[in-house]
């Protein structure tokens, strides 16, 4: 069973600070990494995605990829309340174009 | 921006009945993809279709469920014989480019929040 695991939370952190998400998964020869944004009541809305192992960075975020240690990250600068949210990491295992979501981390961003 | 578009947004319907959801994919995309979301709860994969075929499916996915794409814009999700724990929110999701497990963003609909009584 190929899966994707995420501390539930809730993540607390307070505005301005840096927020820090993580997800393993446990298929070796998984390929794409993407990292979700989940309002309660809303549809995922993708964020970023990572192939490469090391940083990926836009805007706020970056990515992070470890495939040896097949673990992915999310850090967020500069955390805004409206930054409060589920975030869920998706896997696509090799052999599939289909996603395993993790079960998402709640953050909740202080003001 | 284009976006996926799904309706009803919301659906309501007695044990038993079949519903059907239905999904506008964005128009130069080429698969689409059913997942749904039970309330607190992971969104979990159930059906993908690519060229007019089921290219993968989940074991959610059984008989009760159908897809279909009938006409050059739509998508379709086809519940039979719906049961309580159907309950959920169903997403529908579109990917432009193919390669197997790279370049798979898939981009997500609004979602059916079905309700079974």
């Amino acid at each position: 069973q190929k899966e994707v695991e995420q501390n539930s939370g809730p993540l607390s952190v307070p505005e301005g600070a840096i927020a820090s998400l993580n997800c393993t998964y446990s298929d070796r020869g998984s390929q794409s990494f993407f990292w979700y944004r989940q309002y309660s009541g809303k549809s995922p809305e993708l964020i970023m995605f990572i192939y490469s192992n090391g940083d990926k960075e836009d805007g706020r975020f970056t990515a992070q990829l470890n495939k040896a240690s097949q673990y992915v990250s999310l850090l967020i600068r500069d955390s805004q309340p409206s930054d409060s949210a589920t975030y869920l990491c998706a896997v696509v295992p090799s052999g599939t174009y289909k996603y395993i979501f993790g079960t998402g981390t709640r953050l909740k961003v202080l003001a | 921006e284009p976006e996926v578009t799904q309706t009803p947004s919301h659906q309501v319907t007695q044990m038993g009945q079949e519903v059907i959801l239905r999904c506008v994919p964005i128009s130069n995309h080429l698969y689409f993809y059913w997942y749904r979301q039970i309330l607190g709860q992971k969104v979990e994969f159930l059906v993908s279709f690519y060229n007019n075929e089921i290219s993968e499916k989940s074991e959610i996915f059984d008989d009760q469920f159908s897809v279909e794409r009938p006409d050059g814009s739509n998508f379709t999700l086809k519940i039979r014989s719906t049961k309580l724990e159907d309950s959920a929110m169903y997403f529908c999701a579109s990917s432009e480019r193919t390669g197997r497990g790279i370049y798979n963003e898939q981009f997500f609909g609004p979602g059916t929040r079905l309700t079974v009584l």
